[in-house]
C-alpha cells in the first residue's frame, strides 16, 4: 500500500536551475495538491488539481508550474530556482465524496537552493 | 494573511500530563476542523477532525473541543506519552474544497 509517493527525498539546486518534483498516488484519488512547509508558517498550498487535465493556483503559486495528465501523477516544476524556494514540499491527495476533506500526505521532498 | 492562528509554538509536558493546543480561525465559512500530527522526516497525518455541529469529539486520548461563537477549537491530549512527541497542526476548510488552511504548528515534547 504505497499511498502518496514523492521523489526525490532530498535535492540541492543552484539558483536559476530548474527541476521537477515527482508525485504519484495509487489510491485513485481525484484531488491532488502541493504544499510547502516553512518554519513557523505551517503548510501553504502551492497548486492543486481536481482531476486529470484540471489545475488551479493555491496561496503561493509564483515560481511553480504543474500539470495533471493522468489521475496518478502530479509533478511540480520549479522554473528557475531561487533561495526563497528552499523548503520542504509535500504532495497530497484526497478522494471524492463525503470523505473529500480527508487529505493524505506524502513523506516530503527537502529542497535547498544555493 | 493567516486565517488560522495556533498557539503555543512549543509545549513541554510531563508524561501522564495533559497537552492543550489552541487554534482560532477567522473565516466563518470554514466548516471542517482537522488536526494533523507530524513526526520528524514524515508527512502530516490526520489525527482527529470535527465539524461545527458538535462541541466536542473524542477518540481515545485525543479530544477536540470546539467553540463556534468564539471561532476557536483546541486539541487535548490526555495522559500524554513520549510517543506523542511530534508537531501538531490545526487546519480549517470548507466542505468540498479539499484545500486546507493550516496553523503554524506546535512542537510538543513529552518528557518521560
Amino acid at each position: 500500500n504505497a499511498g502518496v509517493t514523492q521523489t526525490p527525498k532530498f535535492q540541492v539546486l543552484k539558483t536559476g536551475q530548474s527541476m521537477t518534483l515527482q508525485c504519484a498516488q495509487d489510491m485513485n484519488h481525484e484531488y491532488m495538491s502541493w504544499y510547502r512547509q516553512d518554519p513557523g508558517m505551517g503548510l501553504r498550498l502551492i497548486h492543486y488539481s481536481v482531476g486529470a487535465g484540471i489545475t488551479d493556483q493555491g496561496e503561493v503559486p509564483n515560481g511553480y508550474n504543474v500539470s495533471r495528465s493522468t489521475t496518478e501523477d502530479f509533478p511540480l516544476r520549479l522554473l528557475s530556482a531561487a533561495p526563497s524556494q528552499t523548503s520542504v514540499y509535500f504532495c497530497a491527495s484526497s478522494p471524492q465524496g463525503i470523505s473529500g476533506n480527508t487529505i493524505y500526505f506524502g513523506e516530503g521532498s527537502w529542497l535547498t537552493v544555493v | 494573511q493567516q486565517q488560522v492562528k495556533q498557539s503555543p509554538q512549543s509545549l513541554i509536558v510531563q508524561k501522564g500530563g495533559i497537552s492543550i493546543i489552541n487554534c482560532a480561525y477567522e473565516n466563518t465559512a470554514f466548516d471542517y476542523f482537522p488536526w494533523y500530527q507530524q513526526f520528524p522526516g514524515k508527512g502530516p497525518a490526520l489525527l482527529i477532525a470535527i465539524r461545527p455541529d458538535v462541541s466536542e469529539k473524542k477518540e481515545g486520548r485525543f479530544t477536540i473541543s470546539f467553540n463556534k461563537s468564539a471561532k476557536q477549537f483546541s486539541l487535548h491530549i490526555m495522559d500524554s506519552q513520549p510517543g506523542d512527541s511530534a508537531t501538531y497542526f490545526c487546519a480549517s476548510a470548507r466542505t468540498g474544497r479539499r484545500a486546507l488552511t493550516f496553523g503554524s504548528g506546535t512542537r510538543l515534547q513529552v518528557q518521560p
